[in-house]
Order: C-alpha cells, then structure tokens, then sequence
C-alpha cells in the first residue's frame, strides 16, 4: 500500500528566501509528525498533530517555523527566512493512533540545503 | 522529562557473530519502547516496539530486544549478523503520561564486516 510521501525529495534555498515541505500521512493515519535529521544529532521533534487537537508545537526551534495540516490529511511545514542552520532532513511520519502504542511510518525525507 | 541514550556512535560486527546495539531510557511510569532502523538512503523502518508482557520482544529481519526494567534498558540484538543488517539504528522511548511524542537516540551505525 501507499506509505508517507514527501515533497520535494531536495530542495536548495539562498538564505533568507522561504520554503515549503509537504507530507501526504497514510490514509486513515490520525497522528502526523515532524522531526529534522541532522548529520550526528539523531531525531529531533518538531511538532505534532493529532486528530483535531491543537498541535503540540514544543519543538519547534524558533518563530521560523510553523506547520499546518489541512483537513487532517496533507501537511506542511514552512521555514521562513531560511538560515544556514536550517540545513537537515526534515522527516514526516504518521500513525494510526497516539504514539504511545502504534508505530510510526515514515516518509522518504525532505533533504533541505541552505547555500 | 523522558530522555534515551545510545552510548555507542558506532558498532562494529563480524558477519555470522552476534550482535547487540545498546539503549539506555528515562522516564516517568511505564515505558513505551520502540526500534526503528534507517538503511542507506532510505526512511526510518519499524523494527519491534515493547508496550506490556514478555520482556523479549522479537521483531523484523530476525531482531530481538528485551526490556529490563531494573536497568532501564531496552538493548537490540540478533543472533547472527548479515553485512544486510549495516545501517543506522535509533531507539525511541515514551512515559505514559500525558501525549507527547516518541522521543528519538542519536542512532547507532552498524557496520557487518564478511
């Protein structure tokens, strides 16, 4: 079956210019996650959605970044005013249920390069 | 605060040995626990998770994890290595209280030496 897609696969920005990543979750996945994969630092969460509750936001790093998920389906994460720093894998994962028992499934990644 | 720890960056394994890659978690209540293995250029995979019952949770590809409690570790293992099993794992743990997500290691590289 269909797993989570990302879009782009890479993206290259100049600093300071904007950018948006997309993730399409598995159909019927209530949970949706983001995290960013930078070389030697593991996983770090961004944020994460859950049905129609607000998001859980916490990991955002700065005012830069900001996600919505329409209809409880597609997401989108947006980076504004990219930095250097801002340069990782940006991974979308989603699961059927709370995290706390069901797995989550995971995108290809989003490979984001700030020149 | 929940936290998990993999002590090792790297390990490294002869084909056909045992091996064993080491995590390490803190957190309040009962833990939620989970492997997930990235392979070259691919996304993160599901290998087992730990939720209640037997302490030996067997999983994907031939991997075993057992959860000590007294120890706080949740160590992956497989019997007899493949240079197939070489890449990136991440061990991830939850409380279970409130809603917040999994929290992720730095991932280990494992590296299956013929």
């Amino acid at each position: 079956g269909a797993g989570v897609s990302q879009s782009p696969s890479n993206k290259v920005t100049e600093k300071g210019k904007d950018v948006e990543l997309r993730c399409d979750p598995i159909s019927g996945h209530t949970a949706l996650y983001w995290y960013r994969q930078s070389l030697g630092q593991g996983l770090e969460f961004l944020i994460y959605f859950q049905g129609n509750s607000a998001p859980d936001k916490s990991g955002l790093p700065s005012d830069r970044f900001s996600a919505e998920r329409t209809g409880g389906s597609v997401s989108t994460l947006t980076i504004q005013r990219t930095q250097q720093e801002d340069s990782a894998v940006y991974l979308c994962a989603s699961s059927y249920g709370t995290p706390k028992v069901y797995e989550q499934y995971f995108g290809p990644g989003t490979r984001l390069t700030v020149t | 605060a929940q936290s998990v720890a993999q002590p090792e960056d790297q390990v490294n394994v002869a084909e056909g040995n045992p091996l064993t890659v080491k995590c390490t978690y803190s957190v309040s209540g009962n833990p939620y626990l989970f492997w997930y293995v990235q392979y070259p250029n691919r996304g993160l995979q599901f290998l087992l998770k730990y939720i209640t019952g037997d302490n030996l949770v067997k999983g994907s590809y031939g991997f075993e994890a057992e959860f000590n409690k007294s120890q706080t570790s949740f160590h992956l293992k497989k019997p007899s290595a493949l240079v197939s099993d070489s890449a990136l794992y991440f061990c991830a743990v939850r409380g279970n209280s409130g809603n917040t997500p999994l929290v992720f290691g730095k991932g280990t590289r494992l590296s299956v030496i013929a």
